[in-house]
């Protein structure tokens, strides 16, 4: 079982539809949860940043977390054209546990299309 | 913000040469940078974590004489891609972080295409 996993879509919307995309883990001792979206050709850039469980919400998007099931979404509401990218979860344990070099564990990112 | 560049972005070259790919940390000092390589539709690879001022940690499989990284300073690390090859054409990611237990910022990739 690999320590992340996520859908690759891709998964194509409407645009003003609310988009749910999802990743769930097996390492109990990741903590910190982050969303990246990637453009085409482009490095990623960090989206959202959470700590255990919870949501935590930035305009559009809304980042939760659920660590008793292992999974955590990024909610878009209202999605544009311009939200049309990849999005990647990505998640640690800092190395706070013995043996783990706290490098970030990523997910394979979704596809996302949002159709005007 | 946090804002990271990459140099160059874009580079082909023919099979045998070596290329050099800069990346630095503008507007922060990065105890740690990273290396990624990226194939069409595949995740992030990483490659190898420098910390600055020492040797950096390669993952598993990948050549550490293949790939060269030199993390000289606060700001700045090179990856020099030795003997380039076909195989070798990828998307080059580069990332850095302020602290230990500090995300990390993405610069926006080279590509490297060789002939």
């Amino acid at each position: 079982q690999k320590e992340v996993e996520q859908d690759p879509g891709p998964l194509s919307v409407p645009e003003g539809a609310i988009v749910s995309l999802n990743c769930t883990y097996s390492n109990s001792a990741f903590q910190y949860f982050m969303w990246y979206r990637q453009y085409s050709r482009k490095g990623p850039e960090l989206l959202m940043y959470t700590y255990s469980s919870g949501n935590k919400e930035d305009g559009r998007f809304t980042a939760q977390v659920d660590k008793s099931s292992k999974y955590i979404s990024l909610f878009i509401r209202d999605s544009q054209p311009s939200d049309s990218a990849t999005y990647l979860c990505a998640m640690t344990d800092w190395g706070n546990y013995g043996g783990s070099q706290g490098n970030l564990i990523f997910g394979k990112g979704t596809k996302l299309s949002v159709k005007p | 913000g946090a804002v990271v560049s990459q140099h160059p972005s874009r580079v082909i070259c023919k099979s045998g040469t070596s290329v050099k790919i800069e990346c630095r940390s503008l507007d922060f000092q990065a105890t740690t940078m990273f290396w990624y390589r990226q194939f069409p539709k595949q995740s992030l690879m990483l490659m190898a974590t420098s910390n600055e001022g020492s040797k950096a940690t390669y993952e598993q499989g990948v050549e550490k004489d293949k790939f060269l990284i030199n993390h000289a300073s606060l700001t700045l690390s090179t990856l020099t891609v030795t003997s380039a090859h076909p195989e070798d054409s990828s998307f080059y990611i580069c990332s850095a972080r302020r602290g230990f237990q500090e995300t990390q910022y993405f610069g926006p990739g080279t590509r490297l295409l060789v002939l």
